[in-house]
């Protein structure tokens, strides 16, 4: 099955500027994770969703962050405006939500690298 | 906040050694998970290991849990070049589609 997908894979923006990222899910995964990983560092969660529900939003900067699942399929993660903190990749994971097998294991995409000048 | 901490936070070995990383994390856990990151690149999953399990083996893979004492440990044995990477402990709070709380990191750096 395909994997995570994530556009762009790099991004170079100005403080102050705005950025999007999109993430499209495997197929039929129900939960999707919007991660931020800072170098040095490991991912922290941003938000998650459970089909187009947010279910954890609780570390979102809601000032300038902003996330939604339309349809709960696709997701798009914008930074309005951004900070020069907010240089880290951003990672998109998703995990499926059915009768057996592991609900617990996340499959990454490769994320989207940001760099705020 | 990060819930685990690796030990030690770099690793150099020659191909063929084995290499030992350990995680060490604060609260009651229902399952904690190893991931592998190459430079640039997302986590793959490595493997899973439930609160109420001491060992699991996947290929030159073996972790290890110990509840009482809040850690676990990766050994990778037999290593080889493309083992090269970062890997992270990530503990799941809850069961079912719970976010994971990774720790810093290992960076192992296995040497032809």
């Amino acid at each position: 099955e395909a994997g995570v997908a994530q556009s762009p894979r790099y991004k170079i923006i100005e403080k102050r500027q705005s950025v999007a990222f999109w993430c499209n899910p495997i197929s039929g995964h129900a939960t999707l994770y919007w991660y931020q990983q800072i170098l040095g560092q490991g991912p922290k969660l941003l938000i998650q969703f459970q089909n187009n529900g947010v279910v954890d939003d609780s570390q979102l900067p809601k000032d300038r962050f902003s996330a939604e699942r339309l349809k709960g399929v696709d997701s798009t993660l914008k930074i309005q405006p951004a900070k020069l903190e907010d240089s880290a990749v951003y990672l998109c994971a998703s995990s499926p939500r059915r009768a057996g097998g592991n609900q617990e294991t996340q499959y990454f995409g490769p994320g989207t690298r940001l760099l705020v000048l | 906040s990060q819930q685990g901490e690796e030990d030690p936070q770099a690793l150099s070995i020659q191909e063929g050694e084995n290499a030992t990383m350990n995680c060490s994390y604060k609260t009651s856990i229902n399952n904690l998970q190893w991931y592998r990151q190459n430079s640039g690149r997302g986590l793959v999953h490595l493997i899973l290991i439930r609160s109420n399990e001491r060992e699991k083996h996947s290929g030159r893979l073996r972790v290890t849990l110990d509840t009482s004492k809040k850690s676990s440990s990766l050994l990778i044995t037999a290593s080889r070049a493309a083992d090269t990477a970062s890997y992270f402990c990530a503990t799941g709070l809850g069961s079912g589609n719970t976010p994971l709380v990774f720790g810093k990191g290992t960076r192992l750096s296995v040497i032809a």
